[in-house]
């Protein structure tokens, strides 16, 4: 079966702090892929970053952070001196190869105060 | 301009309705899916397609009904035996595994 957990709820924090997103993944395929969307107030899903399996290079994009280690089916997200517009709604999604499925975590509400 | 379409934009339904739920797009993927979203449940998976002419049933199909006839459209229909429609409904599409681009949304609600 394929789960994707993000314990985080709500994360609350000041202009400028960092803030780290978590994502726990599960499934049984070999062949998958990690995604993070982001879900501004109006409503429509972003892209962010994909990540296959075999890669298990970090990634930097700016201020954008992303740490996938398959030892602990993690694939976390770091935002870097935050903003007010990075507030939103952040989604991990798993798809797997075998099951051809796109099945996305609970969503953590990251509300960054000025 | 490439992209995805979902429309109605607010759907309001009545109890003992079928609603059905638009989704257009011109991206020439092959895959399509049907997430349903909750306050505080993130998004799950209605129904999704991976080919013209099929299609299968994800984590909460009960209550509703897809089909897909031409590559470029796959219409959600929900239908009375749905007891708890209203929600924020969103459709996406993808090539193969790669990420997946969604519409803008229907709010459906029941009146």
């Amino acid at each position: 079966a394929q789960k994707v957990t993000q314990a985080q709820t709500e994360i609350s924090v000041v202009e400028k702090e960092d803030v780290t997103l978590d994502c726990v993944y599960e499934t049984r395929d070999t062949t998958y892929y990690l995604f993070w969307y982001k879900q501004p107030p109006s409503g429509e899903l972003v892209f962010l970053i994909r990540r296959n399996s075999f890669d298990e290079q970090n990634e930097i994009s700016g201020r954008y952070s992303w740490n996938f280690q398959k030892s602990t089916s993690s694939f976390n997200f770091t935002i870097t001196a935050s903003q007010v517009v990075d507030s939103a709604v952040y989604f991990c999604a798993l798809y797997g190869g075998a099951t051809n499925k796109l099945i996305f975590g609970t969503g953590t509400l990251l509300a960054v105060q000025p | 301009d490439g992209g995805i379409t979902q429309s109605p934009k607010y759907l309001f339904r009545k109890e003992g309705q079928n609603v059905t739920l638009s989704c257009e797009q011109n991206l020439n993927h092959d895959a399509m899916y049907w997430y349903r979203q909750d306050p505080g449940q993130g998004l799950r998976l209605i129904y999704y397609s991976q080919i013209v002419n099929d299609f299968q049933k994800g984590d909460i199909a009960e209550g509703y009904s897809v089909s897909r006839e031409k590559k470029e459209s796959f219409p959600l229909t929900v239908t009375s035996a749905q007891k708890n429609p209203t929600a924020f409904y969103l459709c996406a599409s993808s090539r193969d595994r790669f990420e997946a681009f969604f519409g803008q949304g229907t709010r459906l609600t029941v009146v």
